[in-house]
């Protein structure tokens, strides 16, 4: 069984500070990790992904994700938040062959000017 | 330009209504997913299909079943619609493999009345 947690469903961040999102996985076997992105009235597209061996991924638009083991997270950052990158965000785990993708909860980022 | 396109954005039926949701992917794909996307819970597997005719139960399946007669084409069907079905609905296409992004369409928000 495979589960995601999002800690945080509403983030407020200021125009140019840093973002992090947070996300913790379960799995039983090695996970496959995912960010997704919904901006509004659209579906998801995908930010990044981990790749087995790297721990620190690069997504689009400067965004980035480091996957540590030990703490079984995969937080999401970006240096510097731009109004554009309102959005909600989807962390997914797929440990299995179907490659199903299990979702957390989400979480929804506000960039104030 | 990869696509997953949804018949339609948005649908309002009544209650023991039997609704169509459809889905068609341009990109090949072997596997195919509806999920439904609720606030604070993120999105929630329904079914799944990994071939023509296949298909597996995710964790949301009681109130739905789905058709999958061409590799292109996923229906989700609503046998008798109620209102608790009120919700997002997202369909998603993915290759075969363990590690491979899955392409979502833009969603179809359904009211039951």
């Amino acid at each position: 069984a495979q589960s995601v947690t999002q800690l945080g469903s509403h983030v407020s961040v200021s125009e140019g500070a840093l973002v992090l999102l947070r996300c913790n996985y379960s799995s039983s076997v090695p996970p496959y990790l995912f960010w997704y992105v919904q901006y509004p009235n659209q579906g998801l597209q995908l930010l990044l992904k981990y790749t087995t061996g790297a721990t620190l991924v690069k997504g689009i638009n400067g965004f980035e994700a480091e996957f540590k083991k030990s703490e079984t997270s995969f937080h999401l950052t970006k240096p510097s938040a731009h109004m554009s990158d309102a959005a909600e965000y989807f962390c997914a785990v797929s440990g299995n062959a179907g490659n199903m993708l299990t979702f957390g909860g989400g979480t929804r980022l506000m960039v104030k000017p | 330009d990869v696509k997953v396109t949804q018949s339609s954005r948005y649908l309002v039926k009544r209650t023991g209504e039997k609704v169509f949701l459809e889905c068609v992917q341009d990109m090949d794909h072997e596997n195919m997913f509806w999920y439904r996307q609720d606030p604070g819970l993120g999105l929630r597997l329904i079914y799944f299909s990994y071939d023509v005719k296949m298909k597996e139960k995710g964790d949301i399946p009681e109130g739905y079943s789905v058709s999958r007669e061409k590799k292109e084409r996923f229906s989700l069907i609503l046998e008798s619609a109620s209102t608790n079905q009120t919700s997002m609905y997202l369909c998603a296409s993915s290759s075969r493999g363990t590690n491979t992004e899955a392409f979502f369409g833009q969603g179809t928000r359904l009211t039951v009345v």
